[in-house]
Formats: structure tokens, sequence, C-alpha cells
């Protein structure tokens, strides 16, 4: 059964904090994903990753940083948190062939 | 650019059908896709539907392609209250970066009233 998990389901940080949202997958899938979810805005894409090393801007990137060192691991990091990220934050993976992105249960952030 | 669009909320009553619609603005995306969100949890593919199709069926699911006006719709019948979720409508444009990225609508919360 294929699955993605992520590092935490509830996180609460302070303003300035620097955080590392974790997500992995076990599937052998090239494409990683990092959104994040809003009440009345939907998904919207942070970064994605292609490949190992290879990163890409998304949607709304500010504020954010990732890293993808092995292919099954893809790290979401908010270099100084803001109350403004308190959002749901969701990973996902996929193979290429027909895009069906697999999601993980999500990461709830607070920033206080 | 690219956009999905989709009504935010819809209520039903058990055993009836829903059908939860949605425009979109790239004609060049090959797949089609819905996916359902239940309370707590991620997104889950639920359907998808290829670019040359106009219908796919499968089970209580029905999803209608109208590629001229751009438009897709999820018809669920007989709709129970563990079909009580976000569904999100999304679709995934040819780009320069393979056509992998997915753009996914704001979703629509279905409440099904028992």
């Amino acid at each position: 059964d294929v699955k993605v998990t992520q590092s935490s389901r509830y996180l609460v940080k302070r303003t300035g904090e620097k955080v590392f949202l974790e997500c992995v997958q076990d599937m052998d899938h090239e494409n990683m994903f990092w959104y994040r979810q809003d009440p009345g805005l939907g998904l919207r894409l942070i970064y994605f990753s292609y490949d190992v090393k290879m990163k890409e801007k998304g949607d709304i990137p500010e504020g954010y940083s990732v890293s993808r060192e092995k292919k099954e691991r893809f790290s979401l990091i908010l270099e100084s948190a803001s109350t403004n990220q308190t959002s749901m934050y969701l990973c996902a993976s996929s193979l290429t062939r027909n895009n069906e992105q697999f999601f993980g249960p999500g990461t709830r952030l607070t920033v206080l | 650019g690219e956009d999905v669009e989709q009504s935010l909320f819809l209520s039903v009553r058990e055993g009836d059908s829903s059908v939860i619609n949605c425009t979109y603005t790239d004609s060049s995306s090959t797949y089609l896709y819905w996916y359902k969100q239940e309370p707590g949890a991620g997104l889950q593919l639920l359907t998808y539907i290829f670019s040359n199709m106009d219908m796919k069926q499968d089970q209580r699911l029905t999803v209608l392609l109208n590629k001229k006006d751009k438009h897709l719709s999820l018809r669920i019948a007989d709709t129970q209250t563990g079909d009580s979720a976000i569904y999100f409508c999304a679709e995934s444009p040819k780009g320069n970066t393979g056509g992998f990225k997915t753009i996914f609508g704001a979703g629509t919360r279905l409440f099904v009233k028992a």
C-alpha cells in the first residue's frame, strides 16, 4: 500500500523560529510537492521537486525553502516563521505517468 | 493563466444525487481529476478522466467532461453521509515542467443531511 508520511500532525512554533517539515514517501516516486491549504483558497503550491537535488518554485515560495537530498524525502523549511504562515501543510508525491498525486495526512502549523 | 474554479459548498439529502461542478482554463490538460478530502486527512484521488473522453462511470460516480466549455462535473448517485467531505477538481496542464504540475480548485464542501 502506498504511503506518504509527514513528521508531525500538529506543530506550534513562535515567530522567528526556524521550522522543518519532513515528508517521506515509500513509492519510489520521482516528483514531490509541498502545498499549503487555507479555507476558501484550496491548495496552493509552494515548491516541487522532480528529482533528487532538483527543486522548482511553485505559486507561493516566498518565506519557504526546500531540500531533497534523497529520493524518498522532501523537506520544507521556514527560515523565520511568521504568523501568516499558520496553515495546513500537505506533502504529495507522484509518478509522471498519469500525475496522480498521493498525499500525506498534513501538518497543521500554528505560529504564535 | 491557469485556474480552476468550483463552488465552495453543496448540501444534499441522503439518497439524492450530488453534482459538483468545476471550470478550468487550460485546454492542454491531458488529465482532469477529482480528489476527496475527509476531515483530518490528506487528499485522495477519487477518479480521473482523460481529456479525449466525454464521460467516465465508476460505480456511484459519473464524471462528465465538456471540453468546449472547459467544464467538468462529478455526480455521486445515492449520496450517503459517508460522502460528506471536500471535493477538489484538478487539472494537469502541459508546460515546460513536463506536465506533472497539478492545479487544484478551492474545493467544494459536500454536506449530506440524513
